[in-house]
This record gives C-alpha cells, structure tokens and sequence, in this order.
C-alpha cells in the first residue's frame, strides 16, 4: 500500500525545536519531491516546504525560512523537517505529501500534484 | 507572493445541484493551479492539476478550467459525499500559497 507516515509531533514551548519525520511505504521514495503542508486549527491549508529528489534543491514559505530545515534520507525512505525557533504561530497539524511533479506534453510545463498525503502530526507550541 | 482568493467563502447547495467555485490569482499563473478536497479531521485530496486535469480516480463531476488569473472548479452534479472544504493551490512559483477554502455545506 502507497502510504505516508508522520510522527514527532507534540507540545513544545515558544523557542523550542522539535523534528518531524515522514516515513513512506510502497513506493519508490527517491523518485519525487516532497512538501510539508500546515494546518492551523480551524484554519486552511499553508504550504510550508518542499524538496527535490536528490535533496539538492528545497525552498520554503517566509515566515519559517532561517527557522526551518527540509531534508531527507532516501535510504531509509524518510521526509524531515526540524523546527527551532518555533512561535505559537507554528501550531498546527503538519502533513507530509507526495508530489510526482507532473510533465504536459502539450505546455511544456511540469505541475505540483500532492497525490499522496499522510494523515498530519500535532504541533502545539505553547508554555 | 502571489495571493490566492476564492469566492464563495462557503455556500448551502443540495444534493445533485452543480456547483462553481471561483479562485482568482493575484498575478498570472499560467495553468499551474490544483484543486484539494478536506473533509473534517481528514488530510486534503488532490481533485484537478494542471487547471484542468482530472486526477486519477476522481469522480468525472469534477471538472476544472482556468488560465491566467481566473480558474473555476465545477461540480456538475453534487453528490453527498462531496460535502467539504475545496482549496485552489497555484504551483507557479515560490512560496506555493492556497486560496483561503470554500466549505460547501448541505442546503
């Protein structure tokens, strides 16, 4: 089964730093990018960071760049994201997705496409 | 970064009532822009990417279409399990961002 797992989450205090992973199953992990996705409660979805491939190449949405960290481990099929720094502003359910990053022939373009999601891991900061 | 807004907000329809939903892009986009479903407690679902392309799976009421700064996502007949929050995702350049979500709630 094609499958994401998140875990590390949990109550910390502001200034804190905490490390998510996302373990993934029944694909080939090293073909494709991955994303976090956040999720403040009771609000809508922020994209947050993504990250090539080879982990060669990853970007960040501003207001956790310098605080936040992408990264992965191919071998052991394992999507990271260390958060330090963290403000009650990061409180959220974090998800991890798959993004095969479809080409069009027709455009010439390739398209984000998170197919795969895992099912969130809790981040509350708070003291 | 670019803003990502969609209208309605959220809105009461019934049962095989078709459906639009609109998101407007601050800046041209081209045609990268997907289309999510959230149900509660759940994570979101990729529906459309591309604008336009259906995918895998997805029920063919769902339909997108869009270029530039305008795209709509249509339900041509709502079903009951359709019942969520729909998100826009522009893909045209970084930081990615989504439109606010628009909860379609039963009539």
């Amino acid at each position: 089964e094609v499958q994401l797992v998140e875990s590390g989450g949990g109550l910390v205090q502001p200034g804190g730093s905490l490390r998510l992973s996302c373990t993934a199953s029944g694909f080939i992990f090293s073909n494709y990018w991955m994303t976090w996705v956040r999720q403040a409660p009771g609000k809508g979805l922020e994209w947050v960071a993504n990250i090539r491939e080879d982990g060669g190449l990853n970007y960040y949405v501003d207001s956790v760049k310098g605080r936040f960290t992408i990264s992965r481990d191919n071998a052991k099929r394992s999507l990271y994201l260390q958060m330090n720094g963290l403000r009650v502003e990061d409180t959220a359910v974090y998800f991890c997705a798959r993004d095969p990053s479809y080409y069009d022939d027709d455009s010439g373009y390739y398209y984000d496409a998170f197919d795969i999601w895992g099912q969130g891991t809790l981040v509350t900061v708070s003291s | 970064a670019i803003q990502m807004t969609q209208s309605p907000s959220s809105l009461s329809a019934s049962v095989g009532d078709r459906v639009t939903i609109t998101c407007r892009a601050s800046q041209g986009i081209r045609t990268d822009l997907g289309w999510y479903q959230q149900k509660p407690g759940r994570a979101p679902k990729l529906l459309i990417y591309g604008a336009s392309t259906l995918q895998t799976g997805v029920p063919s009421r769902f339909s997108g279409s869009g270029s530039g700064t305008s795209f709509t996502l249509t339900i041509s007949s709502l079903q009951p399990e359709d019942f969520a929050t729909y998100y826009c995702l522009q893909d045209y350049n970084y930081p990615r961002t989504f439109g606010q979500g628009t909860k379609v709630e039963i009539k």
